[in-house]
């Protein structure tokens, strides 16, 4: 079967780092997705990677190298309002998007 | 990114009537649509996909006789839930992406359902 697995639950400190990374076992690829999602809100659309390389939005990045299996989100300067699930998702062979369970991530002062 | 709207955002409705979620792409033609479901601090779960013109394709487990799916034009799909139960209680989300299969999903608010 096809899964993506991330990280449970992570905690930081606000103005810290964190990389979330992100695994697949997917049929093909056609794409890694990141998305947020805020407790009791739909989530939103962070970051997607197809090639190697580095995605830059703001405090937030997405790397992708699938030859050395690097595939991660990267929070800077964390605030407390970067407190949310930080779902993976990867587009299959079938353009059929697989999604992670989510990374819970909470900021602490 | 692009606009998704749903609507309504919020719905109590009692046991074995049915309810209509509509969701919009406002500033995009979405070819494609998916429905979701998620219950409280679960993962998404994709309950089907529809292309406009076409029926919808469920996901395994999902009764296509109860989650009615049509998404009659390139901006609107509507999902209704048939006589629903309290267990059918959750929040539903939609998202929609453009014509290339690669492209991004893009969600809607969500709809919150209980039913009582």
């Amino acid at each position: 079967g096809q899964n993506i697995d991330q990280p449970t639950e992570m905690t930081a400190t606000e103005g810290a780092i964190v990389q979330i990374n992100c695994t697949y076992q997917t049929s093909g690829f056609n794409g890694l997705f990141w998305y947020q999602q805020h407790a009791g809100e739909a989530p939103t659309f962070l970051s997607y990677n197809v090639l190697d390389g580095l995605e830059e939005t703001g405090r937030f990045s997405s790397f992708l190298s699938r030859s050395k299996g690097y595939r991660y989100l990267l929070l800077k300067e964390l605030q407390m309002k970067d407190s949310a699930s930080y779902l993976c998702a990867v587009m299959d062979s079938n353009y059929q998007l697989i999604w992670g369970a989510g990374t819970k991530l909470i900021i602490k002062p | 990114g692009a606009v998704v709207s749903q609507h309504p955002s919020w719905v109590i409705c009692k046991s074995g009537t049915s309810v209509k979620i509509e969701c919009r792409s406002l500033d995009f033609q979405a070819t494609t649509m998916f429905w979701y479901r998620q219950f409280p601090k679960q993962s998404l779960m994709l309950m089907a996909t529809s292309n406009e013109g076409s029926k919808a394709t469920y996901e395994q487990g999902v009764e296509k006789d109860k989650f009615l799916i049509n998404h009659a034009s390139l901006t609107l799909s509507t999902l209704t839930v048939t006589s629903a139960h309290p267990e059918d209680s959750s929040f539903y989300i939609c998202s929609a992406r453009g014509q290339g299969a690669q492209e991004t999903q893009y969600f809607g608010p969500g709809t919150r359902l209980l039913v009582l």
